[in-house]
């Protein structure tokens, strides 16, 4: 199986600041890593698939990078909307998930 | 619009068995793969298993492989998940999700509001 280990587990932040979520896969999983938003009480959105791509009506300041081992996910100029838990998936092997990135009000 | 909604989720006694269902609207159900995914209370997601569109290809977790059972009626564009033998680690809501592209099942782009189920004495 595939170990998906997100940094850090939590990030604070004020709103207009850049956050940097890091997500590393035990082997290498391609570029294919998707990433995705939980808010409190809602169900996951997907935000971003294939490392880079961003999905339907995902704003230009979400960003995804990288392939093989190591991905990230910046998002620039935080919105109060941002604020929320955010989790890698890679489809390389099956179906996995990170455990996720509290990104929280400072 | 496409949408998602999940129902049957309940409390159940370790050793118990329940089944879920998902209805789907809003786009050709038959087209795509389609999946179930769980989240432990304050906890991360976890996939759970995968149904093709067809019918004919499923896959589980090895957590549950051998104890839930998924299925599909695409003429009630309806998903289903079995779950037997439960334990009280199953516990969790259970979220519908829907495969990306028609034909395969690479990322979840649209995900009910889920389903709890509870495992208690």
């Amino acid at each position: 199986e595939i170990v998906l280990t997100q940094s850090p587990a939590t990030l604070s932040l004020s709103p207009g600041e850049t956050a940097t979520l890091s997500c590393r896969a035990s082997q290498s999983v391609n570029n294919y890593l998707a990433w995705y938003q939980q808010r409190p009480g809602q169900a996951p959105r997907l935000l971003m698939y294939d490392a880079s791509n961003r999905a339907t009506g995902i704003p230009i300041r979400f960003t995804g990078s990288g392939s093989g081992t190591d991905f990230t996910l910046t998002i620039s100029n935080l919105e109060p909307e941002d604020f929320a838990v955010y989790y890698c998936q890679q489809r390389s092997s099956s179906w996995t998930f990170g455990q996720g990135t509290k990104v929280e009000i400072k | 619009e496409m949408h998602l909604l999940e129902s049957g989720g309940n409390l159940v006694q370790p050793g118990g068995s329940l089944r879920l269902s998902c209805t789907a609207s809003g786009f050709t159900f038959s087209n795509y793969a389609m999946s179930w995914v769980r989240q432990a209370p304050g906890k991360g997601l976890e996939w759970v298993s995968t149904m093709s569109g067809n019918r004919l290809y499923t896959d589980y977790a090895d957590s549950v492989q051998g104890r839930f059972t998924v299925s599909r009626d695409n003429s009630r564009n309806t998903l289903y998940l079995q779950l037997t033998s439960l334990r009280a680690e199953d516990a969790a809501t259970y979220y519908c999700a829907k495969g990306d592209v028609p034909g395969a099942l690479h990322y979840f782009d649209l995900w009910g509001r889920g389903t709890l189920v509870t495992v208690s004495s």
